[in-house]
């Protein structure tokens, strides 16, 4: 069975720094692509950052450019998310889920709250 | 970027009816659609992807169609469980820039 289990979330605040994780289990996790996408509170869908398998090529939504970082480690079936320079509105429910277009499965989620 | 409208923001329908969902594209995405069901609390699932297949262990009762920049998710006799929200996702831009629809609450009449 396909598992993704995220954490590393919390209150941290604004200009702070967070890092989530994401631990694979059930599939090749080397063999995938990977993404992070957020949900705010009450809100839509929002993808944030995307891995290929080897980590070669690395993209990010706009939105967290410059702030994010997307890494793995393939020997740790992990995904990671290295978020500094926090505002308000990075405040969401952080999933991963493998993919190179569309998602599935997902996991729990993690969620970050960005406040003072 | 691409924007997908979705409609309507809310659905009404009695359990046993047909639910109809649409999603419109800002610009053509081929068949690079998807489609999500959100229940309060949980992760989304994957229900259809290229627009019209339906992803491992989905009911028969979903049906997704469409191409360009129109789609439609059906379900054709909705059950207690299919009362949740449910979001497109379009995946035809390379490099990735993936964007979801607002999503479309389906509730109970």
């Amino acid at each position: 069975e396909v598992q993704l289990v995220e954490s590393g979330g919390g209150l941290v605040q604004p200009g702070g720094s967070l890092r989530l994780s994401c631990a694979a289990s059930g599939f090749t996790f080397s063999s995938y692509s990977m993404n992070w996408v957020r949900q705010a509170p009450g809100k839509g869908l929002e993808w944030v950052s995307y891995i290929s398998s080897s980590s070669s090529t690395i993209y990010y939504a706009d939105s967290v450019k410059g702030r994010f970082t997307i890494s793995r480690d393939n020997a740790k079936n992990s995904l990671y998310l290295q978020m500094n320079s926090l505002r308000a509105e990075d405040t969401a429910v952080y999933y991963c889920a493998p993919g190179r277009d569309w998602f599935d499965p997902w996991g729990q989620g993690t969620l970050v709250t960005v406040s003072s | 970027e691409i924007v997908m409208t979705q409609s309507p923001a809310t659905l009404s329908v009695s359990p046993g009816e047909r639910a109809t969902l649409s999603c419109r594209a800002s610009q053509s995405v081929s068949s690079n659609l998807a489609w999500y069901q959100q229940k309060p609390g949980q992760a989304p699932r994957l229900l259809i992807y290229g627009a019209s297949t339906r992803a491992t262990g989905i009911p028969a009762r979903f049906s997704g169609s469409g191409s360009g920049t129109e789609f439609t998710l059906t379900i054709s006799s909705l059950q207690s469980e299919d009362f949740a929200v449910y979001y497109c996702q379009q995946y035809n831009n390379w490099p990735p820039l993936y964007t979801f629809g607002q999503g479309t609450k389906l509730e109970i009449k």
